[in-house]
């Protein structure tokens, strides 16, 4: 049982590129979250999905886009990567939102720097 | 935004001592969780208190909420050097609990 898996670890790009991360989770979970965290300002939501074939923006949605083809992954997406987007890239999953009151397992990060 | 404020959000102390951290937010809220984040790693989830309860405990934590305040205190008895780490705390608004909402953090450091 792997829980919630991140791929790549580290990746560095110039901007104007593209780029997909991908998140997979082995949990049956319901719910996947992708979260940035940048110094100083804890996580903040990107986009989640309440179930496969859905996806709903978070609190920074700009610049990003993300499917949730199969219920095991979501991927999130850089059309044009910008040294703005430099950060740590969190997935969390949970069971479903159960009220707010499912605790949330996070994948190890992605670290992303833009040059 | 409905981002959360921890205070400090810097604290260090010797093994054995107690630390305490406070989170404060803006609206009403279903309920509210705390996370710790060691180094370089992802957010591992502690303990969760509903809007209705004002004390909870789980082995050395022990959170309190006080929905007058808007606010909510982590309270970690007797520190390890092994709980150096990140703490967050995250709150759930009824009018979307499908999101949790993180605050900035405490960073906790525990000198052996």
């Amino acid at each position: 049982n792997a829980g919630v898996t991140q791929t790549p670890k580290f990746r560095v790009l110039k901007t104007g590129q593209s780029m997909t991360l991908l998140c997979a989770q082995d949990m049956n979970h319901e719910y996947m979250y992708w979260y940035r965290q940048d110094p100083g300002m804890g996580l903040r939501l990107i986009h989640y999905s309440v179930g496969e074939g859905t996806t709903a923006k978070g609190e920074v949605p700009d610049g990003y886009n993300v499917s949730r083809l199969k219920k095991q992954n979501f991927l999130l997406g850089l059309e044009s990567a910008a040294p703005s987007q430099t950060s740590v890239y969190f997935c969390a999953s949970s069971y479903s939102s159960g009220g707010g009151r499912e605790t949330q397992y996070f994948g190890p990060g992605t670290r992303l720097l833009v040059l | 935004s409905q981002q959360g404020e921890e205070d400090p959000q810097a604290l260090s102390i010797q093994e054995g001592e107690n630390a305490t951290m406070n989170c404060s937010y803006k609206t009403s809220i279903n309920n509210l969780q705390w996370y710790r984040q060691n180094s370089g790693r992802g957010l591992v989830h502690l303990i969760l208190i509903r809007s209705n309860e004002r004390e909870k405990h789980s082995g050395r934590l022990r959170v309190t909420l006080d929905t007058s305040k808007k606010s909510s205190s982590l309270l970690i008895t007797a520190s390890r050097a092994a709980d150096t780490a990140s703490y967050f705390c995250a709150t759930v608004f009824p009018y979307n609990t499908d999101k949790l909402i993180f605050g900035t953090g405490t960073r906790l450091q525990v000198f052996p």
